[in-house]
């Protein structure tokens, strides 16, 4: 397993405004995910963050909105852009290694936030 | 359309009694793995089952994976209250590289 850590925990942004949410892990993985858990819902993934190279993302979700960041192989970063009330979520990340067969992932605590 | 399909989506019961939850598919997984998140917390990984008629057990829980394994069920035996949350399952699809697919969850509450 991993130790993950996110901030910042919970945020009350305005609309039209971003943040910035940080993915800290403990341990060198290879594999960094980002999700977006919508009240009373399951997880939907939002974008694959890769080492060196742009994210990919999935359908219905654009860099635009969701620009992400993996300078190194124990840090992430997922920025929320021109936020709108829709955008109020808990947003976690995860991680895994490519070498599991399992493809177990572990996540972290998720970033709480309200847009008004 | 949902890839893999959970059940149910709500369940509240009494503490002592046994529950089961389904997660269903077309589609068949090299694993899937079952996560319990509690309010105010991220998912925390049960159990990963990866060979097709598997069955694990973590204390009263009991988690099989489908012969086949496309489907795959969460039993709890004498269900208490700590073990009130969301169950989540997800799957590793055997041609969807690094990425799991998640079934809707399964909002669990065992009344005293």
């Amino acid at each position: 397993s991993a130790v993950i850590s996110q901030k910042p925990s919970r945020d009350i942004c305005q609309r039209g405004t971003s943040l910035t949410i940080q993915c800290q892990v403990d341990s060198q993985v290879t594999m960094m995910f980002w999700y977006r858990q919508q009240p009373g819902q399951s997880l939907t993934l939002i974008a694959t963050a890769n080492q060196g190279s742009e994210a990919t993302y999935e359908s219905g979700f654009v860099i635009d909105k969701f620009p992400i960041s993996r300078p190194n192989l124990t840090f992430s970063t997922l920025t929320v852009s021109n936020m709108s009330p829709e955008d109020s979520s808990i947003y976690l990340c995860s991680v895994g290694r490519v070498l599991d067969p399992q493809r177990t992932q572990y996540f972290g605590p998720g970033t709480r936030l309200l847009v008004l | 359309t949902q890839l893999l399909e959970q059940s149910p989506q709500f369940l509240s019961i009494q503490e002592g009694e046994n529950l089961t939850v389904y997660c269903n598919s077309s589609s068949v997984f090299s694993s899937l793995q079952w996560y319990r998140q509690e309010p105010g917390e991220g998912p925390v990984l049960l159990v990963t089952v990866v060979t097709g008629g598997e069955v694990k057990k973590l204390k009263r829980l009991t988690f099989q994976f489908g012969d086949a394994r496309k489907d795959s069920s969460l039993h709890i035996t004498a269900a208490q209250p700590g073990d009130t949350g969301l169950y989540l399952c997800a799957g590793a699809l055997i041609q969807g590289a690094q990425k799991l697919v998640f079934g809707q969850g399964t909002r669990l509450t065992i009344n005293p």
